[in-house]
């Protein structure tokens, strides 16, 4: 398995900020992703994580409004840039691990933009 | 691209009463089927999955038995609590891909 420590689990931000969110799991995973879950709404992925290179973006998402790093096996950051109040989510951290065939979760972070 | 359906929710049930919520898939290859459970203020966690057909996924009294043949993978309780109130989310994985969700059924359990 895998445990993954995800920080803040919550923020209350103002317009036009950025928030940069950590994502750090307990073991070298090969695929890191981020998603995002809108008030009401199911799971969104927004990028995979690619260690040592770009991020991967999914259709509607640019890496300007979501930077995202992956330093190493274990550890990736996304930012939510320039927030307006329609980026209050809960973000999500997930990882994939090799032969666990499963995807693990952070326990979120809930973003309210003010 | 792969794809999963959801009954729509929320579903209301009366405490101890029986639980179904339906899930459906679209895959090509041979993809591991999940449930996730969200309960209120929390993030996701894992209720079971099921890997290859015919298996059946079970934990805390909920089951789920991966159909090849229906591309199903309905989710079922006997005897619901008012603590399983909560948003279900099925979901696909193909490998190394990303997971595809179901748009979630809210449960409500009353006693």
């Amino acid at each position: 398995s895998a445990v993954i420590s995800q920080k803040p689990s919550r923020d209350i931000c103002q317009r036009g900020t950025s928030l940069t969110i950590q994502c750090q799991v307990d073991s070298q995973v090969t695929m890191m992703f981020w998603y995002r879950q809108q008030p009401g709404q199911s799971l969104t992925l927004i990028a995979t994580a690619n260690q040592g290179s770009e991020a991967t973006y999914e259709s509607g998402f640019v890496i300007d409004k979501f930077p995202i790093s992956r330093p190493n096996l274990t550890f990736s950051t996304l930012t939510v840039s320039n927030m307006s109040p329609e980026d209050s989510s809960i973000y999500l951290c997930s990882a994939d691990k090799q032969g666990a065939a499963e995807a693990f979760f952070g326990q979120g972070t809930r973003l309210t933009v003010v | 691209g792969d794809s999963v359906t959801q009954m729509e929710g929320p579903v209301t049930l009366s405490e101890e009463a029986f639980l179904t919520i339906n899930c459906t898939y679209t895959a090509t290859g041979y993809p591991s089927l999940f449930w996730y459970v969200q309960y209120p203020g929390e993030g996701l966690q894992l209720l079971l999955k099921a890997t290859k057909a015919d298996d059946k996924g079970s934990n805390k009294g909920f089951e789920a038995t991966y159909r090849k043949e229906t591309t199903s993978f309905h989710l079922e309780k006997g005897s619901v609590q008012v603590s399983d109130s909560a948003v279900y989310f099925c979901a696909l994985h193909t490998g190394f891909q990303k997971l595809v969700f179901g748009t979630g059924t809210r449960l409500l359990v009353s006693p």
